[in-house]
């Protein structure tokens, strides 16, 4: 089946203490990228990948990091988190181009930074 | 930049309402609109996409939605809803080189049954 997946699915932790949540996808899709979604504002996009090695800032950058090692894997990592990550995060694929192509959207991991 | 604009914060329904869902956008160029749909608790799914061709876009669960360029606006609409469409939905537009998604802020539907 054609999914994306993401783990873990929800996560509590403490400020400063650096994490990472995990999203493969097994389409062979070149473009990945992650949003955080928080009320009223819609989902915004914090980096994304065009393919292996290739990695480029979105809209809301600060306090992430990205790496894209392998096709299938786009791993998000937060050095030092702060209660103001707290979000639904997703993770997203789709075979590149100008956008002509729908996204596929993995299930959401809810983080909570205290 | 490319922006969207989703005009309703919040919509509450009867079952067999219409439903419009206004959208509008802010790019000059050649755009590629979306609808998605986020049951409760659940991740996005696509509801319908406009690429080119004809601006009235037939979607899954009877869902449309008509593209307006004079107006930069892609409004969804639904004849008839269902308590299964409460749900939150989220209009999106890609442009530019990189193709990548901008969301609108959302608006949640509630259907009383």
């Amino acid at each position: 089946e054609a999914q994306v997946t993401q783990n873990p699915r929800y996560l509590i932790t403490v400020t400063g203490k650096k994490l990472t949540v995990t999203c493969s996808q097994n389409m062979n899709h070149e473009y990945m990228s992650w949003y955080r979604q928080d009320p009223g504002l819609g989902l915004r996009q914090i980096y994304y990948s065009m393919n292996v090695e290739v990695t480029d800032k979105g809209d809301v950058p600060e306090g992430y990091k990205v790496s894209r090692k392998e096709k299938r894997n786009f791993p998000l990592i937060l050095e030092s988190p702060s209660p103001n990550q707290t979000s639904l995060y997703f993770c997203a694929s789709r075979t590149p181009g100008t956008g002509l192509h729908e996204q596929y959207f993995g299930p959401g991991t809810r983080l909570t930074v205290t | 930049a490319q922006s969207v604009s989703q005009h309703n914060h919040h919509v509450i329904l009867s079952e067999a309402a219409s439903l419009e869902l206004g959208c509008n956008y802010s790019y000059g160029g050649t755009v590629n609109l979306f609808w998605y749909v986020q049951y409760p608790g659940q991740h996005l799914q696509l509801l319908l996409k406009y690429f080119s061709g004809d601006p009235l876009v037939k979607g899954i669960k009877g869902f449309e939605a008509e593209f307006i360029k004079s107006k930069f606006s892609f409004n969804l609409r639904k004849p008839s809803v269902q308590w299964s469409d409460t749900a939150e939905y989220f209009c999106a537009v890609t442009g530019g080189s990189q193709g990548n998604l901008i969301f609108g802020k959302g608006t949640k539907l509630s259907v009383k049954p």
